[in-house]
């Protein structure tokens, strides 16, 4: 079955604890991306991945790291979590990427949801 | 990305066609009208884009004004499992791959 998956789906963490957020999609996807989700602001980008090793921040990168070794897995690292990243995270891949792209759709995870003490 | 104009929630009977409006009056002619739903917490979930025709799945419709400033997602008989968030996103051709989602539609299915 095509799809992204998610560990740890919960976590419940506290300040200046590291970790890491796996996400990985079995269906050959260039293009991957984290976003958060909060309350009121909806789902914002964090970081995204055009390709192996060829990531960029997105709209709100402060505080997160991402790496992109292999195509398959996009882990997000938060190096020293503050509890104003507690939030819904999401991972998503696309078929885009450096290829160019029209109308592909993006499939999206089943979240992570981080507390941070 | 153009910005869409969605209602902030809608209700609809069991059975019955839900039909989801969207302005998006800035449209430019390279930007695609792609419609997601969130079910209460779950990853988003892609139903269906178009350009300027009418487009029709096994999920949904979508109509498409003849200017371009405005669509539709019609459900054509809703279910309660249909209760969820509704996402109307304008994009174009070949940017950068982040979806904006805004508020969107929240659509409560009922008995």
């Amino acid at each position: 079955e095509a799809q992204v998956t998610q560990n740890p789906r919960y976590l419940i963490t506290v300040t200046g604890k590291k970790l890491t957020v796996t996400c990985s999609q079995n269906m050959n996807h260039e293009y991957m991306s984290w976003y958060r989700q909060d309350p009121g602001l909806g789902l914002r980008q964090i970081y995204y991945s055009m390709n192996v090793e060829v990531t960029d921040k997105g709209d709100v990168p402060e505080g997160y790291k991402v790496s992109r070794k292999e195509k398959r897995n996009f882990p997000l690292i938060l190096e020293s979590p503050s509890p104003n990243q507690t939030s819904l995270y999401f991972c998503a891949s696309s078929p885009w990427g450096l290829a160019g792209g029209s109308y592909n759709e993006q499939f999206f995870g089943p979240g992570t949801r981080l507390t941070v003490l | 990305d153009a910005k869409t104009t969605q209602p902030t929630s809608m209700d609809c009977a069991e059975g019955r066609a839900a039909n989801l409006p969207c302005n998006h009056s800035t449209i430019s002619g390279n930007e695609y009208v792609y419609w997601y739903r969130q079910i209460h917490s779950q990853g988003p979930q892609y139903i269906i884009h178009g350009l300027k025709n009418n487009e029709t799945n096994e999920m949904a419709s979508l109509i498409i004004t003849e200017d371009r400033k405005s669509s539709t997602l019609i459900l054509p008989h809703a279910t309660l499992r249909d209760t969820a968030v509704y996402y109307c996103i304008v994009r174009a051709v070949g940017t950068a791959s982040k979806l904006t989602f805004g508020t969107g539609t929240r659509l409560q299915v009922t008995l």
